[in-house]
């Protein structure tokens, strides 16, 4: 079965600096991948998709993420962060158009001001 | 556009007692999914549909669980008897085309 990891369960920064939180996924064939977002006590928000084509993907809020197909890897970068992203991020995949999104477990950022 | 639209916002209700959450998913939207989101187990699908037919429910955890979705702008998932278990939060997203999900608030689910 599909499976998304996210290696860092819960990661500790200050305003500032960079941010790199992996992802990386199971799954053979062409894949949809996402980032979403869950601010303190709010539902989830897509931060950015990637289907195809450039695999250095720009999102909102300054966060971008990176495909590399030969290591199943999708991970997500800011180079300065700030208080307000403190949330719970998610990585997911999509296996094909009209299949559920997989979720990995998230990972939780807080940023110290 | 409002965004998909979940009701309630909070429940709270007593063990054995019936629960039914609700979902408007985005107009025009032609799959609907229903996830539920612990700390221990992340986020996890329960069942979704596609043009208001029921896809895949083999993450529904047991018989105590339904889901309906008699049109494309309603959608419900029931818990009956409900059990301390159940609590978590209970999220319903929308898709169209199957790219991308648009999430709603969320029910959060507290059962006693």
């Amino acid at each position: 079965a599909q499976s998304v990891s996210q290696h860092n369960h819960h990661v500790i920064l200050s305003e500032a600096a960079s941010l790199e939180l992996g992802c990386n996924y199971s799954y053979g064939g062409t894949v949809n991948l996402f980032w979403y977002v869950q601010y303190p006590g709010q539902h989830l928000q897509l931060l950015l998709k990637y289907f195809s084509g450039d695999p250095l993907v720009k999102g909102i809020k300054g966060f971008e993420a990176e495909f590399i197909k030969s290591k199943f890897s999708f991970n997500l970068r800011k180079p300065s962060v700030q208080w307000s992203d403190t949330a719970e991020y998610f990585c997911a995949v999509n296996p094909e158009a009209g299949t559920a999104l997989i979720f990995g477990k998230g990972t939780t950022l807080s940023v110290s001001s | 556009d409002a965004g998909v639209i979940q009701s309630p916002r909070h429940e709270v209700t007593e063990m054995g007692q019936e629960v039914t959450l609700r979902c408007k998913p985005i107009s025009g939207h032609d799959y609907l999914f229903w996830y539920r989101q612990t700390m221990m187990r992340g986020l996890e699908l329960l069942i979704y549909f596609n043009n208001n037919v029921p896809i895949d429910d083999s993450g529904m955890p047991e018989d105590r669980f339904s889901a309906k979705m008699p049109n494309a702008s309603f959608s419900t998932l029931k818990i009956q008897p409900s059990e301390p278990r159940d609590s978590a939060v209970y999220f319903c997203a929308s898709t169209s085309g199957g790219y991308g999900y648009t999430f709603g608030s969320g029910t959060r689910l507290t059962v006693v």
